[in-house]
């Protein structure tokens, strides 16, 4: 099993530009996540899926939509760019938003230009 | 809102034990967890404990819980160079459904 996987590892983008970040899980679980790591502030959620067909804003959604697009995909979009996107970002997945682990992607570098 | 707050730096030497410890806000937490991050990865959960606990131990690891305090804290013994990492402390929230994340301390054990 490969777990969580995440595509592209790094990307570098110019102001107003658009993309998507791609999120598989291959463990069969409900629930995804994506998050983003800036330094000394630990992860925050942006958005998370709690199982397919439904989407919730977490603590940061603002300049981000996902899609699921079925069980084992779930992808973020920046529709335009912004420097302050500049972070890590990383997809997990859980049996269900309920449970006690949440399993890690290895991220997505993104800096904005 | 909820707030999680760790110290960043955290330096042992191999042999020592180390202790990271950990301040959260939300009293209705239900459980409280410890993730490892080594460079260029993603979270690694290490281990949790359930709010109704007060110490948790698992091999080279203890977790103690002080409730009324709201302080969690991980303890390694005998710590060794592959210890070296960030760890983060997390609470989960059953009303927001979402872990909240302390900003990490980072943990360099020295030979």
């Amino acid at each position: 099993n490969a777990g969580v996987t995440q595509t592209p590892k790094f990307q570098v983008l110019k102001t107003g530009q658009s993309m998507t970040l791609q999120c598989a899980q291959d463990m069969n679980h409900n629930s995804m996540y994506w998050y983003r790591q800036d330094p000394g502030m630990g992860l925050r959620l942006i958005y998370y899926s709690a199982s397919e067909g439904t989407t919730d804003k977490g603590e940061v959604p603002n300049g981000y939509n996902v899609s699921r697009l079925n069980k084992r995909e779930f992808s973020l979009r920046l529709e335009s760019a912004a420097p302050s996107q500049t972070s890590v970002y990383f997809c997990a997945s859980s049996e269900a938003v309920v449970v006690v682990e949440q399993f890690f992607g290895p991220g997505t570098r993104l800096t904005v230009l | 809102g909820e707030d999680v707050e760790q110290s960043l730096f955290l330096s042992v030497r191999e042999g020592d034990s180390s202790v990271i410890n950990c301040t959260y806000t939300d009293s209705s937490s239900t459980y409280l967890y410890w993730y490892k991050q080594e460079p260029g990865a993603g979270l690694q959960l290490l281990t949790y404990i359930f709010s109704n606990m007060d110490m948790k131990q698992d091999q080279r690891l203890t977790v103690l819980l002080n409730k009324k305090d709201k302080h969690l804290s991980l303890r390694i013994a005998d710590t060794q160079t592959g210890d070296s990492a960030i760890y983060f402390c997390a609470e989960f929230n059953n009303a927001g459904n979402m872990l909240t994340f302390g900003g990490g301390t980072r943990l360099m054990v020295k030979p």
